[in-house]
C-alpha cells in the first residue's frame, strides 16, 4: 500500500534562517506531488505541485521554493524564513491528473 | 470563477444526533467532489469522493453525501455522531482537466457529550 512520509512534525525557526521540509511516498511510482499551507483557522492554499522529477509548478509568489530530485521525493524550502512563513505545511500526493489526494501528517511550522 | 463555499464555520451538535455540513461550488466543468476530515494537528484523511454515477455517495466512518446539480451542493451527511467525530471538515472541487483542487474553508465540528 502506499504511505507518505513527512517531517519534521514540528518546527521553530528564527527569522532568517533557512529551511527544508521534506516528503516521500512510497508504494507508487510516477505520482503527483503537492505542498500546501494551512494558516490557523484557515483552508489550505496550494503552494507547489509537480507532475514529474524537475517540474514544479508555484501556484503563489512568495519566499519559498520546492524541488523533485527523486520520483517520489518533494521538498520545500526557504533561503531566509519570514514571520509570515509560519504555518501548517502540508505535504500531499495523487495518482495522477488531479482527484482525491492523500495527505501527510504536517508539519507545524513556527518562525520566531 | 470557480469557488468552493462552506457557509458554516463551526457547528454544534448533540453526540448521537444527526449531522449535515454544507457545501456548495461555484465550477464551470463537471466536478468532481471531495469531503476531506482533518483531526488537529493532523494531515487530511479523504472522508468520500464522487465522480459520476449514483449522486449519494457512501464514505468511511459512516459518512454520506450527495451531490445536487441543480443546487450545486455536496452536502455532508452522518446519521448519528460519536465524539470522536469532532475535527474540521473540508469540502474540495476538482476536474480532470488540471491538477488543482479547490477548497473550502472549512467547517470545525463540535460535538456536546
Amino acid at each position: 500500500s502506499q504511505t507518505i512520509h513527512q517531517w519534521p512534525a514540528t518546527l521553530v525557526q528564527p527569522v532568517g534562517s533557512p529551511l527544508s521540509l521534506e516528503c516521500t511516498v512510497e508504494g507508487t511510482s510516477n505520482p503527483n506531488l503537492y505542498w500546501y499551507r494551512q494558516a490557523a483557522g484557515r483552508g489550505l492554499q496550494l503552494l507547489f505541485y509537480s507532475v514529474g522529477i524537475g517540474q514544479i509548478s508555484s501556484e503563489v509568489p512568495q519566499n519559498l521554493s520546492a524541488s523533485r530530485p527523486q520520483d517520489r521525493q518533494f521538498i520545500l524550502s526557504s533561503k531566509k524564513l519570514l514571520l509570515s512563513d509560519s504555518g501548517f505545511y502540508l505535504c500531499a500526493w495523487s495518482p495522477g491528473g488531479v482527484g482525491y489526494a492523500f495527505f501527510g501528517q504536517g508539519t507545524r511550522l513556527t518562525v520566531v | 470563477a470557480q469557488s468552493v463555499t462552506q457557509p458554516d464555520i463551526h457547528i454544534t451538535v448533540s453526540e448521537g444526533a444527526s449531522l449535515e455540513l454544507r457545501c456548495n461550488y461555484s465550477y464551470g466543468a463537471t466536478p468532481y467532489l471531495f469531503w476531506y476530515v482533518q483531526s488537529p494537528g493532523q494531515g487530511l484523511q479523504l472522508l468520500l469522493k464522487y465522480f459520476s454515477g449514483d449522486t449519494l455517495v457512501q464514505g468511511i466512518k459512516g459518512f454520506e453525501a450527495e451531490f445536487k446539480r441543480s443546487q450545486s451542493s455536496f452536502n455532508l451527511r452522518k446519521p448519528s455522531v460519536h465524539w470522536s467525530d469532532a475535527a474540521e471538515y473540508f469540502c474540495a472541487v476538482g476536474a480532470d482537466s488540471n491538477y488543482q483542487l479547490i477548497w473550502g474553508a472549512g467547517t470545525k465540528l463540535i460535538i456536546k457529550p
